[in-house]
């Protein structure tokens, strides 16, 4: 059981280029969640997604897109990447439902953007 | 607005002696509250939550939190710290907005265990 796992652990992009995320959970979990961690701002929500084939946008969506192909995978795309999307990403998944739940985060992607 | 509030950028603890860290929260109706570590260069670990029932939690490696409904507040605490808890620190609240519940994470606090 290995959680919730990320691919590629660092990557180095030109501005303009484009890239996508990987993320993959093994707990049989319907939601998962793409977060961007920035120092001092905690993590804010890019995008999540309720069940396979469903996604919504979080609080900072612009310039990403997302897709729920299978329960398992819950990848993050930057079609043209920017200085600003200069980040460390991680990818969640959430057991239960109201006072039950609880999110399990993947070991991040750290992303540079030059 | 829903939001949370971490004070302290870093707490800085001796080993051994009792350690806390701060959390303020705002959110209508009761709150779901949630603790997180982060070490170097790993994902967000799940340490705690409240619910509902006795405001005094446990939670994962010795780590324990109080909530407080009076003063909104949801510290997390430890009695004796050891250097290996040094790691980032990250309070939570569940929100709801846009159709969903999600996470409303504070900033985050360093905490710093010396020898």
């Amino acid at each position: 059981n290995a959680g919730v796992t990320q691919t590629p652990k660092f990557q180095v992009l030109k501005t303009g280029q484009s890239m996508t995320l990987q993320c993959a959970q093994d707990m049989n979990h319907n939601s998962m969640y793409w977060y961007r961690q920035d120092p001092g701002m905690g993590l804010r929500l890019i995008y999540y997604s309720a069940s396979e084939g469903t996604t919504d946008k979080g609080e900072v969506p612009n310039g990403y897109n997302v897709s729920r192909l299978n329960k398992r995978e819950f990848s993050l795309r930057l079609e043209s990447a920017a200085p600003s999307q200069t980040s460390v990403y991680f990818c969640a998944s959430r057991s239960g439902t109201g006072g039950q739940e609880t999110q399990y985060f993947g070991p991040g992607t750290r992303l540079l953007v030059l | 607005a829903q939001s949370v509030a971490q004070p302290e950028d870093q707490v800085n603890v001796a080993e051994g002696n009792p350690l806390t860290v701060k959390c303020t929260y705002s959110v209508s109706g009761n709150p779901y509250l949630f603790w997180y570590v982060q070490y170097p260069n790993r994902g967000l670990q799940f340490l705690l939550k409240y619910i509902t029932g006795d405001n005094l939690v446990k939670g994962s490696y010795g780590f324990e939190a109080e909530f407080n409904k009076s003063q909104t507040s949801f510290h997390l605490k430890k009695p004796s710290a050891l250097v290996s808890d040094s790691a980032l620190y990250f309070c939570a609240v569940r929100g709801f907005s846009g159709g969903y519940n999600k996470l409303i994470f504070g900033a985050g606090t360093r905490l710093a265990v010396h020898p």
